[in-house]
């Protein structure tokens, strides 16, 4: 069956670094992976879409890339702030007005 | 990306009895309406597919009859939890999208407690 795997580990930073969040996936070829920030008590806000024919992405301090081969996403917040302290969720979609499949999440905590 | 009201945002109820959740999507007509829910610390599982003017899709293990969807205009679905029990406790979401390559926009969720 399609399991997408999420670090379930916290990821404490320094204020300034760059956090590696990690998603990968088995028994499914997505159209496209999309990564969300998801604060407590909260719906999931929409952060990067990258397709399967793109390597990489980019959005001010986010950087996501995309390898099919090793069916692995990397999602980068560089310069960190402690306002990126959230959970964040990796989806995958296989196209269309279809359903997303999600990823348990990674909390992310950024210390000052 | 679309606009999503979701209502209410907590909600506590007795067991036995009946609540209504509803996701309006504020500024953009939505044939199609996700609703999912998050157990704590567990990511998002889709419970069902509300379209607009017909039956919705549901998930393999939700309960039709228990977890009742209407999606009578292209900016409201609600949702209805029948018969509550305390394991139906849990964050229940809605989203909606605008297009093939855009993001879900998500509701904030509604956090019920049954007792």
């Amino acid at each position: 069956s399609q399991k997408i795997e999420q670090n379930s580990e916290a990821l404490n930073i320094q204020e300034g670094k760059t956090a590696t969040l990690t998603c990968n996936y088995t028994n499914y070829s997505p159209a496209y992976l999309q990564w969300y920030r998801q604060d407590p008590g909260r719906g999931p806000v929409f952060l990067l879409l990258i397709r399967e024919n793109e390597k990489e992405k980019r959005k001010e301090r986010l950087k996501v890339t995309f390898d099919t081969t090793l069916k692995q996403s990397l999602f980068h917040i560089t310069a960190s702030q402690p306002a990126d302290s959230a959970t964040y969720l990796c989806a995958l979609g296989p196209g269309g007005y279809n359903k997303l499949i999600f990823g348990a999440g990674t909390r992310l905590a950024v210390h000052p | 990306g679309a606009v999503v009201s979701q209502h209410p945002s907590w909600v506590i109820c007795k067991s036995g009895t009946s609540v209504k959740i509803e996701c309006r999507s504020l500024d953009f007509q939505a044939t199609t309406m996700f609703w999912y829910r998050q157990f704590p610390k567990q990511s998002l599982m889709l419970m069902a597919t509300s379209n607009e003017g017909s039956k919705a899709t549901y998930e393999q293990g939700v309960e039709k009859d228990k977890f009742l969807i209407n999606h009578a205009s292209l900016t409201l679905s609600t949702l209805t939890v029948t018969s509550a029990h305390p394991e139906d406790s849990s964050f229940y979401i809605c989203s909606v999208t605008i297009g093939q390559w855009d993001g879900y926009t998500f509701g904030s969720g509604t956090r019920l407690t049954v007792v």
